[in-house]
């Protein structure tokens, strides 16, 4: 089945220890997306890629970065995690950016900073 | 500036009941709405959206959900709930500014007792 896989699903780094967080999709879409969700509160994009244009929002921390190698994976960067990045971490996909395209959700990775 | 309000944090619904989630928008523009489901320590997961046409749109696992512009409403239903219809859900609306970017609800967990 066509799907977007998430790993490692659990994920404990140091304070200030760099993270990589990876997805993959085999939906061949065009728009990868990354979200961060704290405490069962509405995820708050980060960034997304479309193709290989980056495209970040404008609150999101310098600390986190995102590189897409190729159509299949993105990965979520965090260079020096600090405990109020411990969170849920979601990736998404859609075909195309337009309007009435759905996102499709992985399973999310729940990162715990000690 | 587009957003979208859950007005109840939790919703508490008896097994075969009749269920709702409430959901209104404000938006620039014509809306496209969109409702998630999210199980525990999982990704969000696709129910159904309303992009244009008629106003009753019916999705996955028997929901529906009804579009009102009058209203700016676009309530979630379902006309006998199960226990494993518990869960979070999250309405989302696109903005109109940047087609890629949804801006979810604060979300309404759904509790089904037997």
């Amino acid at each position: 089945d066509a799907m977007v896989i998430q790993n490692p699903r659990y994920q404990v780094t140091q304070f200030g220890k760099p993270v990589t967080l990876s997805c993959s999709q085999t939906l061949n879409h065009n728009v990868m997306y990354w979200y961060q969700q704290k405490s069962s509160q509405a995820p708050k994009l980060l960034f997304h890629y479309y193709d290989k244009d980056f495209n970040n929002e404008a609150d999101t921390p310098d600390n986190f970065q995102s590189r897409r190698p190729n159509t299949s994976f993105c990965f979520l960067d965090i260079r020096s995690p600090g405990l109020g990045d411990a969170a849920m971490y979601l990736c998404a996909t859609s075909r195309d950016p337009g309007y009435q395209e759905t996102q499709y959700f992985g399973p999310g990775t729940r990162l715990l900073v000690l | 500036a587009q957003s979208v309000a859950q007005p109840e944090d939790q919703v508490n619904v008896a097994e075969g009941n009749p269920l709702t989630v409430k959901c209104t928008y404000s938006v620039s523009g014509n809306p496209y709405l969109f409702w998630y489901v999210q199980y525990p320590n999982r990704g969000l997961q696709f129910l159904l959206k309303y992009i244009t046409g008629d106003n009753l749109v019916k999705g996955s696992y028997g929901f529906e959900a009804e579009f009102n512009k009058s209203q700016t409403s676009f309530h979630l239903k379902k006309p006998s709930a199960l226990v494993s219809d518990s869960a979070l859900y999250f309405c989302a609306v696109r903005v109109y500014s940047s087609a890629s970017k949804i801006i979810f609800g604060s979300g309404t967990r759904l509790s089904i007792r037997p």
